[in-house]
């Protein structure tokens, strides 16, 4: 079974450009996360998804920062514009959801630095 | 709303000792507490979790204990090794699926 499939793997861009992550979570799964980590900290939630609706976007700078779920499968985050402060890893993860069903899986994550 | 605090220390242990992280919790106690290890340049992977009513949980080498009134979870790695090195996330996951993290704890294991 394939895992978490994020691309691309690293980004470099100049502050003020966009840029958009793609999330494939595992099959059959209906939640799905989007955290950023900086380093040498642990992972904060942007965004959760049950099916196609963000439930939780309460951590999303919604002035920057945009998601999608179209279909309930796939997902996108997109900032626009980049700010330097936004440099970090961004991780997808996804869980099959209820109860018993609790261990999230993670993608390899996208590096992204901003110039 | 919850917090999950770990200890941002690194925790240096000798090869085939007990290496033991906390795990701290804020407010209400969650349904799950999870434990997942991140090696770098790679995302976190689920170890084990612990449920509320549960005392204690183990796999392998790993141990797990959760205490409520503590508002606290333990994490043990009996007879470390080297290639234990990594970085040791706690996980609450609350009622729905939000699954919160704490900073982590890197451990390095020396031979």
């Amino acid at each position: 079974e394939a895992g978490v499939v994020q691309s691309p793997r690293y980004k470099i861009i100049e502050k003020k450009q966009p840029v958009a992550f793609w999330c494939n979570p595992i099959s059959g799964h209906n939640t799905l996360y989007w955290y950023r980590q900086n380093l040498g900290q642990g992972p904060e939630l942007l965004i959760r998804y049950e099916n196609e609706e963000a439930v939780d976007d309460s951590q999303l700078p919604k002035d920057r920062f945009s998601a999608e779920r179209l279909k309930g499968v796939d997902s996108t985050l997109k900032i626009q514009p980049a700010e330097l402060g936004d440099s970090a890893v961004y991780l997808c993860a996804s869980t099959r959801g209820g109860e018993g069903n609790t261990e999230a899986f993670f993608g390899q994550g996208t590096r992204l630095t901003v110039v | 709303s919850q917090k999950i605090e770990q200890n941002s220390e690194a925790l240096n242990i000798q090869e085939g000792k007990t290496a033991t992280l906390t795990c701290n919790y804020t407010n209400y106690s969650p349904a799950y507490l999870q434990w997942y290890r991140q090696d770098p340049g790679r995302g976190p992977v689920f170890l084990l979790l612990i449920r509320e009513n549960e005392k204690e949980k183990r796999k392998e080498r790993l141990k797990v204990t959760f205490d409520t009134t503590l508002k606290q979870s333990l994490f043990h790695i009996t007879a470390s090794q080297p290639a234990d090195s990594a970085t040791y996330l706690c996980a609450h996951k609350a009622a729905g699926n939000k699954l919160t993290f704490g900073g982590g704890t890197r451990v390095l294991v020396k031979p």
